[in-house]
């Protein structure tokens, strides 16, 4: 079956514009996650979606960031006014539903440059 | 909190030789759970294992073997055998049960395999 997927594959943004980033899960799977990872670093966790709901969002880094997952399967992680600093691969991912902690399933990544 | 530390950040091996890749983590919780995976130069996170707290048996997977010690608090990745294609970073990481299941990844090892 198909597996995660991600939107676009490369950005390249200036400083200060808007941008989305989309991830479609895999089918059927109701947890989602947004991870950041930057050259050389494990990634780290952003936020985390049970169905429509952001359950955990402890780990977007400040107020420009924000994630949507209206109807429970695709997501859109939003960035206002970028920053150089916000140049990193953006990595999806998708698990079974709760009830045990189930492995991640990754998507390919979004990097995305800020110049 | 959580943590996981990957101390090697970089080796190199022949062909054939065996390689064993550490993980030392740290959480408060009596139940966790410890990942793997493999990103090769592709990019994209390759899932390789999932062990619970409560289960200390080592595990073998073809050329693949894990070893979790809960008394040293870690949990060691061994390749037999190495080959080229094995040749990639390797990620240990880490989920409290009960809370997000969000993963925190070590730094990760890169492993490059010789011919």
């Amino acid at each position: 079956g198909a597996g995660v997927s991600q939107t676009p594959s490369n950005k390249v943004t200036e400083k200060g514009k808007y941008v989305e980033l989309r991830c479609d899960p895999i089918s059927g799977h109701t947890a989602l996650y947004w991870y950041r990872q930057s050259l050389g670093q494990g990634p780290e966790f952003l936020i985390y979606f049970q169905g429509t709901g952001a359950a955990d969002d402890s780990g977007l880094p400040n107020d420009r960031f924000f994630a949507v997952r209206p109807e429970g399967s695709v997501s859109t992680l939003k960035i206002q006014r970028t920053e150089r600093g916000d140049s990193a691969v953006y990595l999806c991912a998708s698990s079974p539903s709760r009830g045990a902690v189930h492995e991640q399933y990754f998507g390919p990544g979004t990097r995305l440059t800020v110049t | 909190a959580q943590k996981v530390t990957q101390a090697q950040t970089e080796i190199s091996v022949v062909e054939k030789e065996d390689v064993t890749l550490d993980c030392v983590y740290e959480t408060r919780d009596t139940t966790y759970y410890l990942f793997w995976y493999k990103q090769p130069p592709s990019g994209e996170l390759v899932f390789l294992i999932r062990r619970n707290s409560f289960d200390e048996q080592n595990e073998i997977s073809g050329r693949y073997s894990w070893n979790f010690q809960k008394s040293t608090s870690s949990f060691n990745f061994t390749i037999t055998a190495s080959q080229v294609v094995d040749s990639a970073v390797y990620f240990c990481a880490l989920s409290e049960a009960g809370g997000s299941e969000k993963l925190v990844f070590g730094k990760g090892t890169k492993l490059t395999v010789n011919p």
